[in-house]
């Protein structure tokens, strides 16, 4: 099962927005709208931050978004916050009965 | 508060077996559908199993099909895990997850546990 494609690193400055992307196939993110991101501080467990493409647990911040275009869903964080600074994974249902996560994104806030 | 406490990690010889629970705590456990993901030291995320609200439903990464087995006892509030033919790749953080309905395997995990390590070596 591979992973889905997300990139390894990104950057940006307090107060910009950034988006990060999440690309599958068909058989996951196209063809289901079951995709969730999940933000994960060092020696920490996962937190959810969107789940079904675009909903926001109660207490996410609403500066938090998520979206999907075909087989690539994406994670909008805007007003970037220091706090932000974090590793975040994607993940999706898979055909069938399976879910599968992206490789994840280190996030820095310059 | 949701709380969800894993134990049962530790060091195993490839081969060998460990037994998981996570026991959980201030939610009606046996309306939600439950899962372990395990993390590697330094990796990503790995979804490994998820079992349905009653347990008659489980369904399991291929990495570890026919080796792990997902239990529950709704009585107890608790989720297990048996692991059976251990191998080195499966070292790892073990998380229990709770899912947002009684069915879907990918609703979304919203309370995790802090996670126990298994750590398999000679």
């Amino acid at each position: 099962q591979s992973a889905l494609t997300q990139p390894a690193s990104l950057s940006g400055s307090p107060g910009q927005s950034i988006t990060i992307s999440c690309t599958g196939t068909s058989s996951d993110i196209g063809g289901h709208n079951y995709v969730s991101w999940y933000q994960q501080h060092p020696g920490k467990a996962p937190k959810l931050m969107i789940y079904d493409v675009s909903n926001r647990p109660s207490g996410v911040s609403t500066r938090f978004s998520g979206s999907k275009s075909g087989n690539t869903a994406s994670l909008t964080i805007s007003g970037l916050q220091a706090e932000d600074e974090s590793d975040y994974y994607c993940s999706s249902y898979r055909n069938i009965n399976t879910v599968v996560f992206g490789g994840g994104t280190k996030l820095t806030v310059l | 508060e949701v709380q969800l406490l894993e134990s049962g990690g530790g060091l195993v010889q490839p081969g060998g077996s460990l037994r998981l629970s996570c026991a959980a705590s201030g939610f009606t456990f046996s309306s939600y559908a439950m899962s372990w993901v395990r993390q590697a030291p330094g990796k990503g995320l790995e979804w490994v199993s998820t079992i349905i609200a009653n347990g008659d439903t489980t369904h399991y990464a291929d990495s570890v099909e026919g080796r792990f087995t997902i239990s529950r006892d709704n009585s107890k509030n608790t989720l297990y895990l048996q692991m059976n033919s251990l191998r080195v790749e499966d070292t790892a953080t073990y998380y229990c997850a709770k899912g947002r309905d009684s069915s879907r395997i990918s609703s979304g995990w919203e309370y995790w546990g802090r996670g126990t390590l298994v750590a398999v070596s000679s």
